[in-house]
């Protein structure tokens, strides 16, 4: 069984630029999740789709950050504009059994902001 | 905030010691999960409990919940340097959102 696949898996910009990450599910999860982690904390969520649509997204900031997930298969989140302050890894998990719980994580997307 | 706060942030032992981490929440869950992060890489699922279920063991880990306290503990028996990661509880609302900790960084000696 593939796993969460994510790229780029690293992204230097600068501020004001803007980003998008990509996040292709493991096949038949219906549940996907976005995470922002900075470095040394845990992760947090940022937006939560089932299926196509959003379940929680209290924690995006909505003027800079949008996501998508088109056709309830991969998933984009882009950045525009960057700031400083977003450099961290964005995590993309994907979860198809509720009654486990279990996320599956990609490896992964560091954004370097300058 | 919904994240919960891990104990301790750091924790280095000797390889063939047990490891023990602690992780408190706040709000009403349907489980409680451990995931393990290898630097750099993405989180790797350990071990979960349920709301209604006091321990768990799964081969050289244990977990405890007491709901009571909003608290759980992971245990890891007779360590190896490859157990050397960050490791993250995340609790699971009754809204399948999962938050998770701040996190332990255990390093093991050889």
């Amino acid at each position: 069984e593939a796993g969460v696949a994510q790229s780029p898996r690293y992204k230097i910009i600068e501020k004001r630029q803007s980003v998008a990450f990509w996040c292709n599910p493991i096949s038949g999860h219906a549940t996907l999740y976005w995470y922002q982690q900075i470095l040394g904390q845990g992760p947090k969520l940022l937006i939560q789709f089932q299926n196509n649509g959003v379940v929680d997204d209290s924690q995006l900031p909505k003027d800079r950050f949008s996501a998508e997930r088109l056709k309830g298969v991969d998933s984009t989140l882009k950045i525009q504009p960057a700031k400083l302050e977003d450099s961290a890894v964005y995590l993309c998990a994907s979860s198809g059994y509720l009654d486990t719980g279990e996320l599956f994580f990609g490896e992964g997307s560091r954004l370097t902001v300058l | 905030s919904q994240q919960g706060e891990e104990d301790p942030q750091a924790l280095s032992i000797q390889e063939g010691e047990n490891a023990t981490m602690n992780c408190s929440y706040k709000t009403s869950i349907n489980n409680l999960q451990w995931y393990r992060q290898n630097s750099g890489r993405g989180l790797v699922h350990l071990i979960l409990i349920r709301s209604n279920e006091r321990e768990k063991h799964s081969g050289r880990l244990r977990v405890t919940l007491d709901t009571s306290k909003k608290s759980s503990s992971l245990l890891i028996t007779a360590s190896r340097a490859a157990d050397t990661a960050s490791y993250f509880c995340a609790t699971e609302d009754t809204g399948n959102q999962f938050y998770f900790g701040t996190g332990t960084s255990l390093t093991v000696i050889p």
